[in-house]
């Protein structure tokens, strides 16, 4: 079965920093692929970022870039120049099954990590 | 670019009421999935169908229901609502491609 784990319930970081938020998987299937996504206070699920497994790079998106180490099974979402409008939740993801083949892989959540940018 | 279009936003319902959630894939998405996320929880997967078929089931209570229609929209319809049913549902869509657009959620109260 798969399994997500966010182990950092808050974090936070000043204004303009850059910011880490820690993810790490399990799963059996050789294929699957990564995601993250924000979540302000409003509730509504925002996509950041998508990371396949056998992409050879790590995937980068304006200031969100991923930081995937396949051995180690972990997927941690690096924030550059915070701002104060990345305050929110942010969800790790996996789907098992690699782009490409048929699309219906349901997402599996992480517990989450509140991000809170200070002034 | 046009989102996922999820109606109502809100809904506020009694207990053993009746709610029927609405979802708007985005256009030429083949795929559409339903979560369910409680107060303070992560989204637990419900539903999901794949060219107008039921392609997967996660923690769906038999209370519950869903199908797509001919126009890809699709509904969730909720039974015998019990105050654990309580939560925002999201519908999301994807097209042959790894990314899964979420819609803004509706947000269902049952009292």
């Amino acid at each position: 079965a798969q399994k997500i784990t966010q182990t950092q319930p808050g974090m936070f970081v000043q204004e303009k920093e850059a910011v880490t938020l820690d993810c790490t998987y399990d799963t059996s299937d050789p294929s699957y692929g990564l995601f993250w996504y924000k979540q302000p206070s409003s509730g509504e699920m925002i996509f950041l970022i998508y990371q396949g497994s056998y992409d050879q790079q790590n995937a980068t998106e304006g200031r969100y870039s991923l930081n995937f180490q396949k051995a180690r099974k972990s997927a941690n979402l690096v924030i550059s120049a915070s701002q104060l409008g990345d305050s929110a939740m942010y969800f790790c993801a996996m789907r098992d099954g690699e782009a490409g083949g048929t699309s219906y892989g349901k997402l599996t959540f992480g517990q989450g990590t509140i991000l809170t940018v200070h002034p | 670019a046009a989102g996922v279009i999820q109606s109502p936003r809100h809904l506020i319902k009694e207990k053993r009421e009746t709610a029927t959630l609405k979802c708007y894939p985005i256009p030429r998405h083949d795929t559409v999935y339903w979560y369910q996320q409680g107060p303070g929880q992560d989204p637990q997967f419900l539903i999901s169908f794949y060219e107008k078929m039921q392609s997967d089931k996660g923690s769906i209570p038999d209370r519950f229901s869903a199908q797509q229609f001919s126009d890809y929209h699709s509904e969730l319809n909720m039974s015998s609502l019990e105050l654990g049913d309580s939560a925002l549902y999201f519908c999301a869509s994807s097209l042959e491609s790894h990314e899964q657009f979420f819609g803004p959620g509706t947000r269902l109260t049952v009292l």
